[in-house]
């Protein structure tokens, strides 16, 4: 069954420190599709990331990284230098290709609430 | 500019009413859904439609009910028969089904308290 875990249920940290947020996920499709979403205080999800499960190359934008490995079933996410501006929910999402039974459903973990002191 | 709009942001409730929340997008979105946000839990599917006049039920449809009559609007009504209504309920759309054809874009929210 997809299931995806997010086991740091907070994280806080000081400005300007790294800090790293886990995903692990389970899926029996070969084909699927990894996101990360910010939730700020205003409630809105704020796409982050898509990855496919056939890219496993790790990409950066900015102070954002993500670290893809199929070998153990992670996707996690680091921010570099941290800000105020970061303090938020974060969520990783995973969504199986079923072909022409797509339902475009996404699973989400539990989400990190990430807080960044000054 | 382009996005969703989720109204109304906040609504209080008395038990056994009806309430409905709206949902419109401008994004010309094929797809869109409708998913509930408890504390500390991520996000679960309540329903999702494809197409114009057709919709589907997702992980927790009891006590939910939805229309999909024009592409740009998406209607939730929560009903009495939800048990525990009291949760942070978000809309969200797709240009094609969210996955091999891209992310969900997300409304703001609506925050539904039952008193």
């Amino acid at each position: 069954a997809q299931k995806v875990t997010q086991a740091q249920t907070e994280i806080s940290v000081v400005e300007k420190e790294d800090v790293t947020l886990d995903c692990v996920y389970e899926t029996r499709d070969t084909t699927y599709y990894l996101f990360w979403y910010k939730q700020p205080p205003s409630g809105e999800l704020v796409f982050l990331i898509r990855r496919n499960s056939f890219d496993e190359q790790n990409e950066i934008s900015g102070r954002y990284s993500w670290n893809f490995q199929k070998s153990t079933s992670s996707f996690n996410f680091t921010i570099t230098a941290s800000q105020v501006v970061d303090s938020a929910v974060y969520f990783c999402a995973l969504s199986e290709d079923y072909g022409s039974s797509n339902t475009g459903k996404l699973i989400f973990g539990q989400g990190t609430t990430l807080q960044v002191k000054p | 500019d382009g996005g969703i709009t989720q109204s109304p942001k906040y609504l209080f409730r008395k038990e056994g009413q009806n309430v409905t929340l709206s949902c419109e997008q401008n994004l010309n979105h094929d797809a869109m859904y409708w998913y509930r946000q408890d504390p500390g839990q991520g996000l679960r599917l309540i329903y999702y439609s494809q197409i114009v006049n057709d919709f589907q039920k997702g992980d927790i449809a009891e006590g939910y009910s939805v229309s999909r009559e024009k592409k740009e609007s998406f209607p939730l009504t929560v009903t009495s028969a939800q048990k525990n209504p009291t949760a942070f309920y978000l809309c969200a759309s797709s240009h094609g089904l969210a996955g091999a054809f891209g992310e969900l874009f997300f409304g703001e929210g609506s925050r539904l308290t039952v008193l």
